[in-house]
């Protein structure tokens, strides 16, 4: 069964560096997500991403962050210069255009020093 | 805007014994709700969704869960627990259905079910 994948699994950085997370979606879906869940808390929408531009964002992707479809099979998020509080986990997220049911993967848990 | 609320952090419940995990909803509109249940060091994986028609769905893993417009509520449950199914619960509710490219969903809280022998 197809599902999405990311990659690191978990990521540890410096305050201050640059950071890229990569998704896979799967293969055949149109539209991706990133959500991020702080350790403890609820699971809060970044991004949303089709047609090779940001549909949507929340209050929390601000400058630092950035989304990119480099190619046809990988969906990045890049944190430019993280803090602190970025420390969480982040999940990529896939659907098709004919269905909502949104498909998610692993999580890549980030932390920050 | 929308938002869904899980009144509790944690239920318990001996195995065999029946489940229910409650969630309520506030959306303006007709409410898209999913369940997704998320395992220790995994991602979330989906267990149901409600978007229209009958308002008993059924899912994944024998839940099931209950849509009750009056009380803007969407409780999952299951009838009999199994120990395995002990894992961290959210419900979400989505803006619009296949409205454009946005269609992020919002989560509850989460609530984290232990079911004992």
């Amino acid at each position: 069964e197809p599902e999405v994948t990311q990659t690191p699994s978990h990521q540890v950085t410096q305050m201050g560096q640059e950071v890229i997370l990569r998704c896979v979606p799967i293969s055949n879906h149109l539209y991706f997500y990133w959500y991020r869940q702080i350790l403890g808390q609820k699971v809060e929408f970044l991004v949303s991403f089709y047609n090779n531009e940001i549909s949507e964002k929340s209050e929390i992707f601000d400058d630092q962050f950035s989304v990119e479809r480099p190619d046809g099979s990988n969906f990045t998020l890049k944190i430019r210069s993280t803090k602190l509080e970025d420390s969480a986990m982040y999940f990529c997220a896939s659907r098709t255009n004919r269905d909502n049911e949104q498909f998610f993967g692993p999580g890549t848990r980030l932390t920050v020093l | 805007a929308q938002s869904v609320a899980q009144p509790e952090d944690q239920v318990n419940v001996a195995e065999g014994n029946p489940l229910t995990v409650k969630c309520t909803y506030s959306v303006s509109g007709n409410p898209y709700l999913f369940w997704y249940v998320q395992y220790p060091n995994r991602g979330l994986q989906f267990l149901l969704k409600y978007i229209t028609g009958d308002n008993l769905v059924k899912g994944s893993y024998g839940f099931e869960a209950e849509f009750n417009k009056s009380q803007t509520s969407f409780h999952l449950k299951k009838p009999s627990a199994l120990v395995s199914d002990s894992a961290l619960y959210f419900c979400a509710v989505l803006r619009g259905w296949l409205t454009g490219g946005g269609n992020k969903l919002t989560f509850g809280t989460g609530t984290q079910l232990k079911v004992e022998l």
